[in-house]
């Protein structure tokens, strides 16, 4: 079946430190993958998104990468701080799938250490 | 100035009992969603509609019963509440012009059933 997993629940780094999250998909190709925060009692809010036909994408202090070879995204968050501690959730549509219907990661919290 | 707004916020109630989730969003949008997330905070898609038409309905038990009185609003009624119903409920709206479905997500309904 197809599946979309984040497979650390957790992510504990040092202030400044570069974090690194994981999202890997199996059995299908997304044509995209998108990159949601979410606070404690909020709702998500959209990061970033990235096309299977781009290697990298940036926003500030936010990098993408997606490898279809070994089927990852990946989410770093550079000279991380205190406020960038949330979760982070992954999410793509399925192959053959309604643009409509995303599929959500169980999500990494990450946590900045001061 | 919300831009997606659900109400109410929290909800405790007992088994057997009706309610609703009231949402509304002021962007502009064509196409609204609940999602509800679990205590594992696995986020999954319940509904969709589009222009307040019926577009997604994912093997949701035939107790919740969605209503799209125009397109900026989409309300969630369930029925015979179960005490597995407890999660957050989450309405998202995306807008017409993307093909990748980037949500914008309210703050959360959280239902808690007794």
């Amino acid at each position: 079946s197809q599946k979309i997993e984040q497979n650390s629940e957790a992510l504990n780094i040092q202030e400044g430190k570069t974090a690194t999250l994981t999202c890997n998909y199996t059995n299908y190709s997304p044509a995209y993958l998108q990159w949601y925060r979410q606070d404690p009692g909020r709702g998500p809010v959209f990061l970033l998104l990235i096309r299977e036909n781009e290697k990298e994408k940036r926003k500030e202090r936010l990098k993408v990468t997606f490898d279809t070879t070994l089927k990852q995204s990946l989410f770093h968050i550079t000279a991380s701080q205190p406020a960038d501690s949330a979760t982070y959730l992954c999410a793509s549509t399925k192959s053959g799938g309604s643009n409509y219907k995303l599929t959500f990661g169980k999500g990494t919290l990450l946590t900045v250490n001061p | 100035d919300t831009a997606v707004s659900q109400t109410p916020k929290y909800l405790v109630t007992q088994m057997g009992n009706d309610k609703s989730i009231k949402c509304e969003q002021n962007l502009g949008h064509d196409t609204m969603y609940w999602y509800k997330q679990d205590s594992k905070k696995f986020l999954k898609i319940m509904f969709s509609y589009n222009n307040k038409e019926l577009i997604i309905n994912e093997t949701v038990p035939n107790r919740f019963s969605p209503k799209s009185p125009d397109k900026a609003h989409l309300n969630l009624h369930i029925n015979s509440l179960e005490l597995g119903d407890s999660a957050v409920y989450f309405c998202a709206s995306s807008p017409p012009s993307s093909n990748t479905g980037e949500l914008f997500f309210g703050e959360g309904s959280r239902l808690t059933v007794l």
